[in-house]
């Protein structure tokens, strides 16, 4: 079953913008980690956070954790054309030991 | 470029047909992972092998068939599919069956006719 939504489904904005993204998940996890896939390719790692972690940063990503209310969300600041993405959440519970992805949120950022 | 290929990376096929998929990563990773991503569903997981074993079979009909030769390759053998299994069929690799980060490689679409 699915374990991870993001929210919202599509997003758009102009370059320079930030982008927010969240996922929401249903059980207890051993960490949640951010994916990007470029049209019809493969997925690309971005980040992983930790269940006993509440804050990450890589560069211009920004992900952070509510355990509590089962939810992460992406910051992408100051976003780039480059960054026109699929971007997915996957999280791993103890029980399941795989990951588990959700729908994704297309991310289109206008020149 | 993760250092995980897949080959061919588009394959047309008759619901007769029996062809496979490859995928060869190049990190000495221990665990490679087969997935299933159809137009508007998540990534499905369809196998997982670890040190060449398959360790997880999420169900898949038996018209998918794994093959782990070694830790560096993975093959899905393909045969009397059906239109419905259509879609993108990803490799990837970690560095064991930790499910920390996975690389994935680029895809083989899948068209059955």
């Amino acid at each position: 079953s699915q374990q991870g939504e993001e929210d919202p489904q599509a997003l758009s904005i102009q370059e320079g913008e930030n982008a927010t993204m969240n996922c929401s998940y249903k059980t207890s996890i051993n960490n949640l980690q951010w994916y990007r896939q470029n049209s019809g390719r493969g997925l690309v790692h971005l980040i992983l956070i930790r269940s006993n972690e509440r804050e990450k940063h890589s560069g211009r990503l920004r992900v952070t954790l509510d355990t509590s209310k089962k939810s992460s969300s992406l910051l992408i600041t100051a976003s780039r054309a480059a960054d026109t993405a699929s971007y997915f959440c996957a999280t791993v519970t103890g029980s399941a030991r795989q990951l588990t992805f959700g729908s994704g949120t297309q991310l289109t950022v206008l020149p | 470029e993760t250092g995980v290929t897949q080959t061919p990376r588009h394959l047309v096929m008759g619901m007769t047909n029996k062809k496979s998929l490859k995928c060869e990563q190049h990190l000495g990773h221990n665990a490679m992972y087969w997935y299933k991503q159809s137009a508007k569903k998540p990534l499905e997981l369809m196998f997982v092998y670890s040190l060449e074993e398959r360790v997880e079979n999420n169900s898949v009909p038996s018209r998918f068939s794994p093959e782990c030769p070694n830790s560096s390759h993975l093959f899905l053998h393909l045969h009397t599919l059906q239109p419905e299994d259509s879609a993108l069929y990803l490799c990837a690799s970690s560095q064991t069956e930790s499910y920390n980060e996975q690389f994935f490689g680029p895809g083989t679409r899948l068209t059955v006719l």
